[in-house]
């Protein structure tokens, strides 16, 4: 089975200041990873998404992540964030099998203060 | 325009009463699912159907029922065996193959059980 593990329930920081989400997993099979975003009330938003290639992987909205093998890990980060990256954030993976399921982490909610 | 909608947007009942959440799509896409949010927990699979006629439990079925009777649509009833029903839940499909692949949600609708 797989599990995700999102270490940090929220993270306050400074608008502008660099920010680092954590997300570590744990499978016997190799799987996909991903990010998404959860503003208030709505629906989520994928942000970024590790299938194969490159281990860093560029989103939207200027985020980034690293896909670390030996780790298990698939952290999320920012250089400068802005207010509006207020949000929740959940770390998923799914099997590389036909169902595509997903399972997620409990979310991180990212609180940037002016 | 493409989307995933699912109404309403927030759904009030009586506890011992079975409901019925919609969920409609038109981006052709054959693979659906059902989450369920609650807070501090992230997102967890109810159903999901992969082609028409077709459904797969997920990680927390007990007290959902779901029908596929048509490719855009999905409907999630909540019978009154769901101990704790009050939720946010959020509707999927699955687009493109392999490397492109990615689930795309809906805005969700939020039940609330009293």
């Amino acid at each position: 089975a797989q599990s995700v593990t999102q270490l940090d329930s929220q993270v306050p920081v400074f608008e502008e200041a660099p920010v680092e989400l954590r997300c570590n997993y744990s499978s016997s099979v190799s799987v996909y990873l991903f990010w998404y975003v959860q503003y208030p009330n709505q629906g989520l938003q994928l942000l970024l998404k590790y299938l194969s290639g490159s281990t860093l992987v560029k989103g939207i909205n200027g985020f980034e992540a690293e896909f670390n093998k030996s780790q298990t890990s698939f952290h999320l980060r920012k250089p400068s964030v802005h207010i509006s990256d207020t949000a929740e954030y959940f770390c998923a993976v799914s099997r590389m099998d036909s169902s595509y399921k997903l399972i997620f982490g409990s979310g991180t909610r990212l609180l940037v203060r002016p | 325009d493409g989307g995933i909608t699912q109404s309403p947007k927030y759904l009030f009942r009586k506890e011992g009463q079975n409901v019925t959440l919609s969920c409609e799509q038109n981006l052709n896409h054959d693979a659906m699912y059902w989450y369920r949010q609650d807070p501090g927990q992230g997102l967890r699979l109810i159903y999901y159907s992969q082609i028409v006629n077709d459904f797969q439990k997920g990680d927390i079925a007990e007290g959902y029922s779901v029908s596929r009777e048509k490719k855009e649509s999905f409907p999630l009833t909540v019978t009154s065996a769901q101990k704790n029903p009050t939720a946010f839940y959020l509707c999927a499909t699955l687009g493109g193959q392999g490397a492109t692949y990615e689930q795309y949600f809906g805005p969700g609708t939020r039940l609330t059980v009293t």
